[in-house]
């Protein structure tokens, strides 16, 4: 059974400043890898898939990156705003249409 | 606006209630998704359609029940909930053909769902 982690848990940064989230995953089996963005009582935002034949994709200031074998997973996020507060959650892409969830990473940036 | 539309954004409900959570989407997908999140909780996979066409169901208790009339619609219908059924249900949808390292999810606002 996949399971996926996220740490940390909770970030706190100043604005301006790079950060990087990571996300890890027990079954390296996986179809895809995606980034999201909730923000409080909301859906999810999509931010980046990166297949699993894939090493990276970057949008704009965000940049993830995935190691299959090593079941890791990073989301660098570049001069951070106090915009990009909320939680970011990854997702590792199965068979039969599975998708699971890591708890996320909630993320401040302070001005 | 997400292409991906849920009603009622909140909803209080006794444990005797009936009650319908609705889903649309306006992106031409044609697989939709249930995902419960709790608290403290990673969102937890309910159920799929692909070509209307239910495709998964995990172990989830029958007081739940989805629908899924046409590929732009899913319902899910709720009877006798129980207070921990109290959470965040997400809607979403993809396209099921093509290729599955492609598969990307659009989310829904979700109904905040509190069972008394």
């Amino acid at each position: 059974k996949q399971e996926v982690t996220q740490i940390p848990a909770a970030l706190s940064v100043p604005e301006g400043e790079n950060l990087v989230l990571n996300c890890s995953f027990t079954d390296s089996a996986i179809y895809n890898l995606q980034w999201f963005r909730q923000d409080p009582g909301k859906g999810l935002t999509s931010l980046l898939l990166i297949q699993s034949s894939q090493r990276e994709q970057t949008s704009g200031r965000l940049n993830a990156s995935l190691d299959k074998s090593s079941g890791r997973s990073t989301l660098y996020i570049a001069a951070s705003q106090p915009g990009d507060s909320a939680t970011y959650l990854c997702a590792a892409g199965g068979s039969n249409y599975k998708l699971t969830f890591g708890k996320g990473t909630l993320l401040t940036v302070n001005p | 606006e997400t292409g991906v539309t849920q009603t009622p954004r909140h909803l209080v409900m006794g444990m005797t209630n009936k009650k319908s959570l609705k889903c649309e989407q306006h992106l031409g997908h044609n697989a939709m998704y249930w995902y419960k999140q709790s608290a403290k909780k990673p969102l937890e996979l309910m159920f799929v359609y692909s070509l209307e066409e239910r495709v998964e169901n995990n172990s989830v208790p029958s007081r739940f029940s989805p629908e899924c009339p046409n590929s732009s619609h899913l319902f899910l219908h709720l009877h006798t909930l129980q207070p921990e059924d109290s959470a965040l249900y997400l809607c979403a949808s993809s396209q099921a053909r093509g290729t599955v390292q492609r598969r990307k999810l659009f989310f829904g606002s979700g109904t905040q769902l509190s069972v008394l």
